[in-house]
């Protein structure tokens, strides 16, 4: 079964150092997700993407976050520098019309 | 403004049922997932209610009532191994189809 493959799976970094998380959605899903998510909460949309476009990113701190899909295939979200708050877990999901989303195992990161 | 609500927490006991309610209010209607998240995991998909009523997927059932704005996902012969989150999210209005996330209902199923 295809999956929503994404790395580092785990990422433990300095405060203002620079992290990057990969993501590579399922092959033909056009439409590309990066989530954050805390511990005891849903899923916060980052950025959405639809093939290379930017669709939604309104909540990306935009001062740190970056996120790119150059080629609309697969994605890197950066973070610079990082700080504290930016603990959490960053998911990668994926989906062809929309009428199902498929996560990625997930990125978890630990800022010290 | 857009909301969904689901209870915090919920507690069963193996081999019965659950019935894990989700209200919302959004600013337009495209369909409903649950989802189901195991500590330190990713969410992985359920269910996608678009039309109302039932729809059913093993143990696991998923309905929804647009006009009332309420889903329920309904979880038989319970097994420990459903101790998890259950999220439920909606796709709101306009083309980028947003998805809209509640916190999640945690579920303890005791033997």
């Amino acid at each position: 079964e295809a999956e929503v493959a994404q790395s580092p799976r785990y990422k433990i970094t300095e405060k203002s150092q620079a992290v990057a998380f990969w993501c590579d959605p399922i092959s033909g899903h056009a439409t590309l997700y990066w989530y954050r998510q805390i511990l005891g909460q849903g899923p916060e949309l980052l950025v959405q993407f639809q093939d290379e476009s930017v669709v939604d990113d309104s909540q990306l701190p935009k001062d740190r976050f970056s996120a790119e899909r150059l080629k609309g295939v697969d994605s890197t979200l950066k973070i610079q520098p990082a700080e504290l708050g930016d603990s959490a877990m960053y998911l990668c999901a994926s989906s062809y019309s929309g009428n199902t989303i498929y996560f990625g195992e997930g990125s978890w990161l630990t800022v010290v | 403004g857009q909301n969904i609500d689901q209870p915090t927490e919920m507690t069963a006991t193996e081999g019965a049922i659950v019935q894990i309610n989700c209200t919302y209010q959004t600013s337009g209607f495209n369909g409903l997932f649950w989802y189901q998240q195991h500590a330190g995991e990713a969410p992985t998909f359920l269910s996608y209610n678009v039309l109302d009523g039932l729809e059913e997927k093993g143990r696991f059932s998923s309905f929804l009532s647009r006009s009332k704005g309420y889903s329920y996902l309904l979880l038989k012969e319970l097994q420990m191994k459903d101790s998890a989150s259950y999220l439920c999210a909606v796709i709101g209005a306009g083309n980028n189809r947003k998805l809209i996330w509640g916190l999640g209902t945690s579920l303890a199923v005791n033997p």
